[in-house]
């Protein structure tokens, strides 16, 4: 169990550009989440996926933002068209199958994304 | 919606004395509510969880939590701080077989010696 990993740790794009993050989940975890923190903030969830399953998406989340998890198991966020806003740390978590299990939430390191 | 409510940015307290870090939450149905750590430049971690059952639950570290329905509150505590608790606590809550988890803003806590 290597834990959630993140690519990559730190992006500086320029406004206008387009970026995607990966997220590699722990391994059989079969829910995979995706948050936005900001400084001096609580993470903001962004979206959920159960397999490949996208089942919740935030109101929050402009059409620039898309996440897929083609085939259940990592999943890519893209922002198109970036503006400074969304500079942010993004957070990818996953949780286990289970009754109990799967409400608890594995995160991984982040990636934090700079828009000049 | 459900919200979560840490009121203060900012506890102290000093090594060995208890610690009470607080959380309140608003949520439709049953909930479940959940307390993580972050250290400093590193990810969060989860302490400790509600979702049915005793109202006291106890998680890593010597942390423990109690649920209080009629106060709709979830305060994280530890009977004896250590200098190493010193980090950012974060409360969140979601609706029953729901993904969203809704977080407060958190509650740095410093524990000196």
């Amino acid at each position: 169990d290597t834990g959630v990993s993140q690519n990559p740790r730190h992006k500086i794009t320029k406004r206008g550009q387009n970026v995607t993050f990966r997220c590699d989940p722990i391994s059989e975890h079969n829910r995979l989440y995706w948050y936005r923190q900001t400084l001096g903030q609580g993470p903001e969830f962004l979206t959920y996926f159960q397999n490949e399953a996208q089942l919740e998406k935030s109101r929050l989340l402009s059409d620039r933002f898309s996440a897929e998890r083609p085939k259940g198991s990592f999943s890519t966020l893209e922002i198109q068209r970036t503006e400074q806003g969304d500079s942010a740390m993004y957070l990818c978590a996953s949780s286990p199958t289970g009754v109990e299990q799967q409400e608890t939430q594995y995160f991984g390191p982040g990636t934090r994304l700079l828009v000049l | 919606a459900q919200s979560v409510a840490q009121p203060e940015d900012q506890v102290n307290v000093a090594e060995g004395n208890p610690l009470t870090v607080k959380c309140t939450y608003s949520v439709s149905g049953n909930p479940y509510l959940f307390w993580y750590v972050q250290y400093p430049n590193r990810g969060l971690q989860f302490l400790l969880k509600y979702i049915t059952g005793d109202n006291l639950v106890k998680g890593s570290y010597g942390f423990e939590a109690e649920f209080n329905k009629s106060q709709t509150s979830f305060h994280l505590k530890k009977p004896s701080a250590l200098v190493s608790d010193s980090a950012l606590y974060f409360c969140a809550v979601k609706r029953t077989n729901a993904g969203k988890s809704t977080f407060g803003d958190g509650t740095t806590l410093t524990v000196k010696p």
